[in-house]
């Protein structure tokens, strides 16, 4: 099974500033015939089910603002919110498609500081 | 974009069995596979298995073999998940998410279902 892991577990950040998130995996998740990295990242606010922002991991969903980019290669990959809105509260999950079994990060909860 | 609307939340005693529905709109799924993803109380989310709608193959995570069965009515457009041999443990939201397919592989979770709790109480 290949393991995700997220850093940090929880994250505060100012509004406006830039929030990192990271994800590492325990096996690559690059597919080496089509050079595409099957890592996607979810937003899930309480009460909702997870949203899509980011597949391909650094391919942003239609409709997620331009804030939100992902990047890395491998196992080694980044969330990153450019300038904090306060809607961007929430918890983050990364997820790789590599393989059966589907497997996502433990989370980071973002913050307001 | 399809989306995925799931039956009611359930209360049900340890050693039961509970079926959860999705039913697909919006959208043809023949192309997706449905999936099952879990998410305890402040907990993150567990992935439980898929079912391509079109043919009804299904694959389960190891830890829900013999205990989880993934069926569908093409007919209307629904999925069902049914976990068997209830306990406290599987107390948890249950959502059923897409994942669109072509060839052999399959992507990302889009769209997801509101999500279904799952109380297994005595």
């Amino acid at each position: 099974d290949i393991v995700m892991t997220q850093s940090p577990d929880s994250l505060a950040v100012s509004l406006g500033e830039r929030a990192t998130i990271n994800c590492k995996s325990s096996q690559t998740v690059l597919y080496s015939s089509n050079n595409k990295n099957y890592l996607a990242w979810y937003q899930q606010k309480p009460g909702h089910p997870p949203k899509l922002l980011i597949y391909w991991a650094s391919t942003r969903e239609s409709g997620v603002p331009d804030r939100f980019s992902g990047s890395g290669s491998g196992t080694d990959f980044t969330l990153t919110i450019s300038s904090l809105q306060a809607e961007d509260v929430a918890v983050y999950y990364c997820q790789q498609y590599y393989s059966t079994p589907l497997t996502f990060g433990q989370g980071t909860r973002l913050e307001i500081k | 974009q399809g989306q995925l609307v799931q039956s009611g939340a359930e209360v049900k005693k340890p050693g039961a069995s509970v079926k959860v529905s999705c039913k697909a709109s919006g959208d043809t799924f023949n192309s997706y596979d449905i999936n099952w993803v879990r998410q305890a109380t402040g907990q993150g989310l567990e992935w439980m298995g898929w079912m391509n709608f079109n043919s009804g193959n299904t694959g389960y995570a190891q830890k829900f073999q013999g205990r989880v069965t993934m069926t569908r009515s093409t007919s209307i457009s629904t999925a069902y998940m049914e976990l068997s041999s209830l306990r406290s443990e599987d107390t948890a939201v249950y959502y059923c998410a897409g994942r669109y397919c072509t060839g052999t592989s399959c992507f990302w979770f889009d769209p997801w279902g509101q999500g279904t709790l799952v109380t297994v109480s005595s």
